[in-house]
Formats: C-alpha cells, sequence, structure tokens
C-alpha cells in the first residue's frame, strides 16, 4: 500500500517552459514534506521541501505547492533546463521519527 | 561540507558469495539507512538504525542483515548473493525527523551479481 504515489513515471517538456511533478499521499500523518533529485549512478541530493503549516516554498527556479485537503503536492520548475533532467523522488515525513516515506519517482526530461 | 561515503561505487560479486557494502557519515547524525534503487520501483528501504547496536527491518529486509557497530558507519551484508539482489545500493543519514532534518545519500553502489 504505497503511502506516497508520483503517478507519473515519466515527463518530457521543452527547454525555458514550466515542469510540474505531482506527488500524492494518504496519509494524513505526513507533516513534512522533500523533493529530492537523482542523476544516474549518482545520490539522490535534497532539492526543496515544505511544512504542512504552509501551501507554498520557493527557491529560485524551484516551488513547490501543497494542497492539504486534497493530500496532494507539486513541484514547480520555471523555466526548465537540459541540467533538470534527472528523476525527482517526492517524499513524506511524519514525526516521530519514522523514516521518510519516497514515491518511485518521475524521470524528467528537459528537450533543448 | 557534509560527507555520506560508501565503500565501492561499482561491485560484481558471483551468486553465493557474501557481499558487505559499507557506509561511512561524518556528520555525527544518530539515524542511517539502506535503500535499494531499481528502475520502476522507486527507492526501497531495507534495514534502518536509529543508534549503535540497533536495527530496524525496512520494507524489504529478506536477504540482507546489517552492523552497526559505531556511530559513523552501518554495514550491509548479504549472507548469499544472488541475481535477484543486483541494484543500485543508497545509504542515506539524518540528524533527526521534522523540518530541521535534512536526509543526505552517498553516491552508491552499483552492485552486479552473476
Amino acid at each position: 500500500d504505497q503511502q506516497v504515489k508520483q503517478n507519473s513515471p515519466s515527463l518530457s517538456v521543452q527547454e525555458g517552459r514550466i515542469s510540474i511533478l505531482n506527488c500524492d499521499y494518504t496519509n494524513s500523518m505526513f507533516d513534512y514534506f522533500l523533493w529530492y533529485k537523482k542523476y544516474p549512478a549518482e545520490g539522490p541530493t535534497f532539492l526543496i521541501s515544505i511544512s504542512s503549516i504552509k501551501d507554498k516554498n520557493e527557491d529560485g527556479r524551484f516551488t513547490v505547492f501543497l494542497n492539504k485537503s486534497a493530500k496532494h503536492l507539486s513541484l514547480h520548475i520555471v523555466p526548465s533546463q537540459p541540467g533538470d533532467s534527472a528523476v525527482y523522488f517526492c517524499a513524506a515525513d511524519a514525526s516521530g521519527n519514522t523514516p521518510l516515506v519516497f514515491g518511485k519517482g518521475t524521470r524528467l526530461s528537459v528537450i533543448a | 561540507d557534509v560527507k555520506v561515503t560508501q565503500s565501492s561505487r561499482y561491485l560484481v560479486k558471483r551468486t553465493g558469495e557474501k557481499v558487505f557494502l559499507e557506509c561511512v557519515q561524518d556528520m555525527d547524525h544518530e539515524n542511517m539507512f539502506w535503500y535499494r534503487q531499481d528502475p520502476g520501483l522507486g527507492l526501497r528501504l531495507i534495514y534502518f538504525s536509529y543508534d549503535v547496536k540497533m536495527k530496524e527491518k525496512g520494507d524489504i529486509p529478506e536477504g540482507y542483515s546489517v552492523s552497526r557497530e559505531k556511530k559513523e558507519r552501518f554495514s550491509l551484508i548479504l549472507e548469499s548473493a544472488s541475481t535477484n539482489q543486483t541494484s543500485m545500493y543508497l545509504c542515506a543519514s539524518r540528524g533527526g525527523s521534522g523540518i530541521l532534518y535534512e536526509q543526505y545519500f552517498g553516491p552508491g553502489t552499483r552492485l552486479t551479481v552473476t
């Protein structure tokens, strides 16, 4: 039973346009959400996060939106660049020292 | 600069061999984790540890064991490697849970079992 779902295994976007990656969760105890980016043959690196008390967090070209009532979050990348091509993992955290729960990832390809 | 290091980037082992994957972190983190990544399956948690000599099973512990004798080191052991354990193995560490604590990953070990 997947608690964190990334329903799009892949996404292809033109350079300069917006990339929107989506993530849904089922556990209402999650109170902190993270996005990780992973290049082939490397470990994931932290990208951006959001607390459940917020509905938006922005860092440069990256913005994460959280809709708690829908149990949905999304990562927006504007403008998309070829170097953004990677696998993006959504992760959720519940207070109480439990491991992060990861989605299966979305492979983003940004085409020049 | 935070660091999680893994002993090998690439490893080739034969079926039935005992395999040790080592992970070291230099951030004095309490929590350490082992994942494997496979296409279409995402990151799956194998084992984790919240303290020295402590271990907890993750989602897919079968065929694996772990050891944490020192805070900075967390080892993953494949007692008898099988071809279905061919995968990318990722170690991670984290100082705690919640918004104050980021989780850091090592570079990964690509293990091939033939």
